[in-house]
C-alpha cells in the first residue's frame, strides 16, 4: 500500500517550453502533496505543498508563476515547469501524506528527471 | 523544524550491522522521528517511524532514548544493495525538512 506514481519519469525539453509532471497517490486519498527539488549529489528541497482544492503554498524563494501547481483531485498533483530553463534542469519529486491515528507518514514518487536544453 | 544531525558517511561490510545515529536536540513534544532511504535518482523510501523506546520492523530498528534528543537507526546484516542515502528527520506539522543525510556505502 501507500503507492505513490509520477509521469513522467524523464523528460528532455527546449528552452522556453512548458514542462506538465503528475503525481498521483495509486491506492490512497491524499489531500495534501508536496513538491520537492533536488539537484545532483544534494539533499531534497522543498517547493511547495499542494492542497486538493485550494492555492498551492511555496516556499521562500521559490517563483509561484514559474511553477504551477494544481491539485484537482484526492489523487492527483501536478507542477508544471512554465518558460523552463536550463537551470530548471533538476530531479523533481512529489509526495503525498498518509494521514491517520497519532502518526503521519509521507510516501515519495520515484521523480521526474527534467533536462531543458 | 527541529534540526537533525548525522554523520555525512560511513562504511561497512556485507553482513555487518549498521548503526546511524542522528541527533535532534530541539525536538518537540508532538514531533515523531522518521528514517528515508533514498537510492541515486529515485525518490525516498520510508523505512521506521517511532516516537519513543524501540521500534522494529522487517527492514530496521529504531531505538530512541527516553530524551528523544537523539535516535538510532539499526540496518542489520546490511548487503551491497543497502547502500544509499539515509535520512533521519523529525516530523512536524507535516512539513519535511530534509538534511544531508548519511551515505552508506557497503562493500563486499
Amino acid at each position: 500500500g501507500a503507492v505513490v506514481s509520477q509521469h513522467p519519469s524523464r523528460v528532455i525539453c527546449k528552452s522556453g517550453t512548458s514542462v506538465k509532471i503528475e503525481c498521483r497517490s495509486l491506492d490512497f486519498q491524499a489531500t495534501t502533496m508536496f513538491w520537492y527539488r533536488q539537484f545532483p549529489k544534494q539533499s531534497l528541497m522543498l517547493m511547495a505543498t499542494s492542497n486538493e482544492g485550494s492555492k498551492a503554498t511555496y516556499e521562500q524563494g521559490v517563483e509561484k508563476d514559474k511553477f504551477l501547481i494544481n491539485h484537482a483531485s484526492l489523487t492527483l498533483s501536478t507542477l508544471t515547469v512554465t518558460s523552463a530553463h536550463p537551470e530548471d534542469s533538476s530531479f523533481y519529486i512529489c509526495s503525498a501524506r498518509l494521514a491517520g491515528g497519532l502518526q503521519e507518514t509521507q510516501y515519495f514518487g520515484p521523480g521526474t528527471r527534467l533536462l531543458v536544453l | 523544524l527541529a534540526k537533525t544531525t548525522q554523520p555525512i558517511s560511513m562504511d561497512s561490510y556485507e553482513g555487518q550491522e549498521v548503526n546511524i545515529t542522528c541527533s535532534h536536540n530541539n525536538i518537540a513534544t508532538n514531533d515523531y522521528i522518521t528514517w528515508y532511504q533514498q537510492f541515486p535518482s529515485q525518490g525516498p523510501r520510508f523505512i521506521i517511524q517511532g516516537y519513543k523506546t524501540k521500534v522494529t520492523n522487517e527492514v530496521a530498528s529504531l531505538f530512541i532514548p527516553a530524551d528523544r534528543k537523539s535516535s538510532t537507526l539499526s540496518l542489520p546484516r546490511v548487503s551491497l544493495s543497502d547502500t544509499a542515502v539515509y535520512y533521519c528527520l523529525v516530523v512536524n506539522d507535516y512539513k519535511l525538512s530534509f538534511g544531508a543525510g548519511t551515505t552508506v556505502t557497503v562493500r563486499a
